[in-house]
Parts: structure tokens; C-alpha cells; sequence
């Protein structure tokens, strides 16, 4: 298993700010997982991190709305650029266990006014 | 794509009696289906998961099944237990680990 640290627990920030949201494993992952969980839905996958190359995106989501660092290999960052309270939701780190299943941190709550 | 599909969106059961969630999946590649709980105001966790090589799992009172030709796979959870009233999500993934969730059942378990 992986322990993960996110942070900030939770915000609330204003309109037309950025936040960035920290990710902390306590073991070296390839690849680390950003999703966003809005109020009573699913998770909905923004991209994939890998250590020393760019996020992989899925559809709908766009690096300049959402950019991603990995510096290494238990450390990344989620930035939301221009938030709107569209952008209000949790957002979660994830890390596969290498055989597939998926370990979560506790979530960044994010409300935006 | 992949898209996982999730039914029922919420279910309501009797303590002790059984609950069964169904999930379809679109991507014939898909090989690892996961399961996963979500209590409230919690991070989701794996409760079971089956690869695309094994038709049946089980684990004391939860069990999965697979049916690959289909592309359905459940998750039956018999004696419920108030404790295990929360949101339970499918999942699938290929080799690259990249998982797709489905939309989430509701599970009420009534005392």
C-alpha cells in the first residue's frame, strides 16, 4: 500500500484565482493520478503524471486549465488556473499499487465563490 | 474510450438481506475491474477487484463475477450490515493502470 498526503484539506478561494494542490507518497510511484469528484459524483480522471514527461490529459480537460508538475517521483502538483465555482469539487492523488488497484489521498475540498 | 456504465444509481435493502450492483464496460481490452467504497467525506477504498482471467472472486461476504463476452461484471454483498451503507463505485483499467470509474450506487442498509 501507499500512504498519501494532499494538501490543502480544503479552501475556499475567489474567482479568477489559482490554487495549487500539493501531493505527497511516502514510496517512489512511475505513475500518479489526479481526479476530480464533484458533489454526489464519480471520479472523473483529469491526467496522468509521469516523472519527467508531460501529463497525459483526458478529453475535456486542458493543461492551461489544470497544470500538473511532477518533479519527481513521489511528489506532484495540480494547479486550477482561473477558477470559476464550476471548478468547486474534490480534487484527489491517486498511485496505482502496481498491480493495478488504485490508493487515494484524502482529497482537496475546493469551493470557489 | 473506456466507459463504465453503473446500475442502480442508489439501493435501498433490509439488513441482512442481499445487494447486488451491476456494471458494463466498453473496451474489450479492459482486463482489471475494481471495486471500490466511498464513505462519506472519505477517500475511496478498494474492497475487491477481479482480473479479466477469472470469471468468479470471493471474499468472506463479498464476492464479484466477470462476464468478459458481455462485458458485465457485479458485485453481490450478502448479510448486509449497516456498516455497509456507502457509495460504491466499479471500475475498470488496462495495463496502464489509467481507471475508469463508473457513476456511483448508493447503498442503504436499513436496521
Amino acid at each position: 500500500s501507499a500512504v498519501i498526503s494532499q494538501k490543502p484539506s480544503r479552501d475556499i478561494c475567489q474567482r479568477g484565482t489559482s490554487l495549487t494542490i500539493q501531493c505527497q507518497v511516502d514510496s517512489q510511484v512511475t505513475m500518479m493520478f489526479w481526479y476530480r469528484q464533484q458533489p454526489g459524483q464519480s471520479l472523473t480522471l483529469i491526467a496522468t503524471a509521469n516523472q519527467g514527461s508531460e501529463a497525459t490529459y483526458e478529453s475535456g480537460f486542458v493543461i492551461d486549465k489544470f497544470p500538473i508538475s511532477r518533479p519527481n517521483l513521489t511528489f506532484s502538483t495540480l494547479t486550477v488556473s482561473n477558477m470559476s465555482p464550476e471548478d468547486s469539487s474534490i480534487y484527489l492523488c491517486s498511485v496505482s499499487g502496481g498491480t493495478g488497484e488504485l490508493f487515494f489521498g484524502e482529497g482537496s475540498r475546493l469551493t470557489v465563490l | 474510450g473506456e466507459n463504465v456504465e453503473q446500475h442502480p444509481s442508489t439501493l435501498s435493502v433490509q439488513e441482512g438481506d442481499s445487494a447486488v450492483i451491476k456494471c458494463t464496460y466498453s473496451d474489450s481490452a479492459s482486463n482489471y475491474f475494481p471495486w471500490y467504497k466511498q464513505e462519506l467525506g472519505k477517500r475511496p477504498q478498494l474492497i475487491i477487484d477481479i482480473r479479466s482471467n477469472v470469471g468468479e472472486k470471493k471474499d468472506q461476504r463479498i464476492a464479484v463475477t466477470l462476464n468478459k463476452t458481455a462485458k458485465h461484471f457485479s458485485l453481490h454483498i450478502t448479510e448486509t450490515q449497516p456498516e455497509d451503507s456507502a457509495v460504491y463505485f466499479c471500475a475498470a483499467s488496462k495495463g496502464d493502470f489509467k481507471t475508469i470509474f463508473g457513476a456511483g450506487t448508493r447503498l442503504f442498509v436499513k436496521a
